[in-house]
């Protein structure tokens, strides 16, 4: 069974660019998550969907980040403009459902360097 | 709010020798318990979790972790440490609001010769 792909695995921009990271989950899982890692802290939530509706984005920073998950499969993850506060590595993950103690299968994830 | 909280962001042991990470937990209602474990440059793996049940849990790789209520507790424990153990290790704990996951800071465990 393939896992939950990421693309790209790096990316260097520079502030107030724009950039996107893509997701695509483990084949049949409903419910998708993207979680921001910062150096040295645990991941931290930013989005999370259930097919294609978003059910939980308390801790995104709307002002400059947005996701949308066409179709219920893949995602997208954008930030405009960056900020040198959102270098962090970016983890995509997905689970069967969407319920207490599911187990999430995380992605390799994207390390965005903003200069 | 719940909370994970790891003491110790580093850990060296020698191969051979036990593995305690340690974690407590903060929770308001009984909490869904998760570990973790990134090796570098990869994703986040599950090694075990807790929800109900049996408070002592096994999970892959020699990995065990044991419930305690009384005390907040879920640390993670292997009677013998490999090179391949080397990687970092969080905790996280289920809010109980639909699959919300509070992780820890982590703790980077080093194994050596």
């Amino acid at each position: 069974e393939a896992g939950v792909a990421q693309s790209p695995r790096y990316k260097i921009i520079e502030k107030r660019q724009s950039v996107a990271f893509w997701c695509n989950p483990i084949s049949g899982h409903a419910t998708l998550y993207w979680y921001q890692q910062i150096l040295g802290q645990g991941p931290k939530l930013l989005i999370q969907f259930q097919n294609n509706g978003v059910v939980d984005d308390s801790q995104l920073p709307k002002d400059r980040f947005s996701a949308e998950r066409l179709k219920g499969v893949d995602s997208t993850l954008k930030i405009q403009p960056a900020k040198l506060e959102d270098s962090a590595v970016y983890l995509c993950a997905s689970s069967l459902f969407r319920g207490t103690a599911e187990t999430q299968y995380f992605g390799p994830g994207t390390r965005l360097l903003v200069l | 709010a719940q909370s994970v909280t790891q003491l110790g962001s580093h850990v060296s042991v020698s191969e051979g020798a036990l593995v305690l990470l340690r974690c407590n937990y903060s929770s308001s209602v009984p909490p869904y318990l998760f570990w973790y474990v990134q090796y570098p440059n990869q994703g986040l793996q599950l090694l075990l979790k807790y929800t109900t049940g049996a408070t002592l849990v096994k999970g892959i790789n020699g990995f065990e972790a044991e419930f305690k209520k009384s005390e907040t507790s879920f640390h993670l424990t292997k009677p013998s440490a490999h090179m391949s153990d080397a990687a970092e290790y969080f905790c996280a704990v289920d809010t109980g609001t639909a699959s919300k996951l509070t992780f820890g800071t982590g703790t980077r465990l080093q194994v050596t010769l």
